[in-house]
């Protein structure tokens, strides 16, 4: 089976640019969650979607950050503008209705200088 | 609300040694429990999860865990480690007061040295 995939790898951009992060997550999961990973700390959840819908984004900053799965697969998870504090690991989750277990992505590691 | 605290930030140990690292959580309603792995520029990597029935937890890499209800604790083990398992470690907590959503601690480094 494979796992969650997440692209880019990479990216370093400056601040005021914008970015966007890619997830595709394991095959017949309905659930689609994205994480910020800041150095030093345990992951924090920005969004979770149950197929297409938004189940929570109470801690996602809506005035830069912006996420979708239209078409209840897929996610895209953008930032724009990026701030120095953005500087982070965001990882990508998925899970399926039938076990209460989050199975992880690889991440993209963002640098804002 | 649940949260959890992973009482060390970092564990040094030395190959072939035991080792133990703790985890405590707080909640008021029934919950699950997990503990991940992450490796230097990869994401978390499920080691084992305790949603019900026996207490001890086994899990891949000769990883085990006990549920301690008395003591709203979940420590990790493993009794010789290898070069290979030094990485981060995450505690998490997650059941029905959190919409299943896990709450995750800040992590333990464990280090092995030769």
């Amino acid at each position: 089976e494979a796992g969650v995939a997440q692209s880019p790898r990479y990216k370093i951009i400056e601040k005021r640019q914008s970015v966007a992060f890619w997830c595709n997550p394991i095959s017949g999961h309905a659930t689609l969650y994205w994480y910020q990973q800041i150095l030093g700390q345990g992951p924090k959840l920005l969004i979770q979607f149950q197929n297409n819908g938004v189940v929570d984004d109470s801690q996602l900053p809506k005035d830069r950050f912006s996420a979708e799965r239209l078409k209840g697969v897929d996610s895209t998870l953008k930032i724009q503008p990026a701030k120095l504090e953005d500087s982070a690991v965001y990882l990508c989750a998925s899970s399926s209705s039938r076990e209460q277990t989050q199975y992880f992505g690889p991440g993209t590691r963002l640098l804002v200088l | 609300a649940q949260s959890v605290t992973q009482l060390d930030s970092q564990v040094p140990v030395f190959e072939e040694a035991p080792v133990e690292l703790r985890c405590n959580y707080s909640s008021s309603v029934s919950v699950y429990l997990f503990w991940y792995v992450q490796y230097p520029n990869q994401g978390l990597q499920l080691l084992l999860k305790y949603l019900s029935g026996s207490t001890l937890v086994k899990g891949i890499n000769g990883f085990e865990a006990e549920f301690n209800k008395s003591q709203t604790s979940f420590h990790l083990r493993k009794p010789s480690v290898h070069i290979s398992d030094t990485a981060e470690y995450f505690c998490a907590v997650s059941g029905p007061g959190g919409s299943y959503i896990p709450t995750f601690g800040r992590g333990t480094s464990l280090i092995v040295h030769p």
